[in-house]
């Protein structure tokens, strides 16, 4: 079982905004900004597409952007393409002893 | 283009010791400006950090691991490497290495580029 909590799956048109969420706890997505997300299409390297929460790596297009409420941040893809198709894990901080949570990672399928 | 790439047996029998190399082009793993870890994937896809280490003298660990793992660096080769002892099927996984940034107060907060990752099959 993950550290951080992403639903296994979501779905959406081509055009349309998806979100995805990453609940973690009060000690760790509550606690720091340093939340990142990542895209990995199978069979390839894992892609940053955002850290501290919503900065975006140059490259990556601003239809990618990040939030935080809480313990929960989120992910929101606007303008969906076919190849944001991928699986989307999210990272944040965790603590002194295990410096690094990841998510289960999410599934986006475009339909 | 800073570039990693994953390199060691794919095939470990139980009890023995897992070992990977990440082998680091584009960038100086000496420069101290980065951490160098490791992340695992599992089967049923989710991800877990396994470690990183700044230097020769400092790294750190998952705690769940830590009792079996050695993370090393090799400046000279531009190389760090991933040492599992007493692996179990439990440990198969594809095993990548990624650069970390941290922040101002040592925080991590990224890992980029990563590798493209290493199946290591736990098998007898």
């Amino acid at each position: 079982q993950s550290a951080l909590t992403q639903p296994r799956s979501v779905s959406g048109s081509p055009g349309q905004s998806v979100t995805i969420s990453c609940t973690g706890s009060s000690s760790d997505v509550g606690s720091y900004n340093y939340v990142s997300w990542y895209q990995h299409h199978p069979g390839k390297a894992p892609k940053l597409i955002l850290y501290d929460v919503s900065w975006r790596p140059s490259g990556v297009p601003d239809r990618f952007s990040g939030s935080k409420s809480g313990n929960t941040a989120s992910l929101t893809i606007s303008g969906l393409q076919a190849e944001d198709e991928a699986d989307y894990y999210c990272c944040s901080y965790g603590n002194i002893y295990t410096h690094v949570l990841f998510g289960g990672g999410t599934k986006l399928t475009v339909l | 283009q800073v570039q990693l790439q994953e390199s060691g047996p794919r095939l470990v029998k139980p009890s023995q010791t897992l070992s990977l190399t990440c082998t680091v082009s584009g960038d100086s793993i000496s420069s101290r400006n980065y951490y160098w870890g490791w992340i695992r994937q599992y089967p049923e896809k989710g991800l877990e950090w396994i470690g990183y280490i700044y230097d020769s003298e400092t790294s750190y660990y998952n705690p769940s691991l830590k009792s079996r793992l050695l993370i090393s660096i090799d400046t000279s080769k531009n190389q760090f490497s991933l040492n599992l002892s007493s692996v179990t099927a439990a440990d198969t996984a594809v095993y990548y290495c990624a650069r970390s940034g941290y922040d101002s107060s040592g925080y991590p907060n990224w890992f980029d580029p990563w590798g493209q990752g290493a199946l290591v099959t736990v098998s007898s």
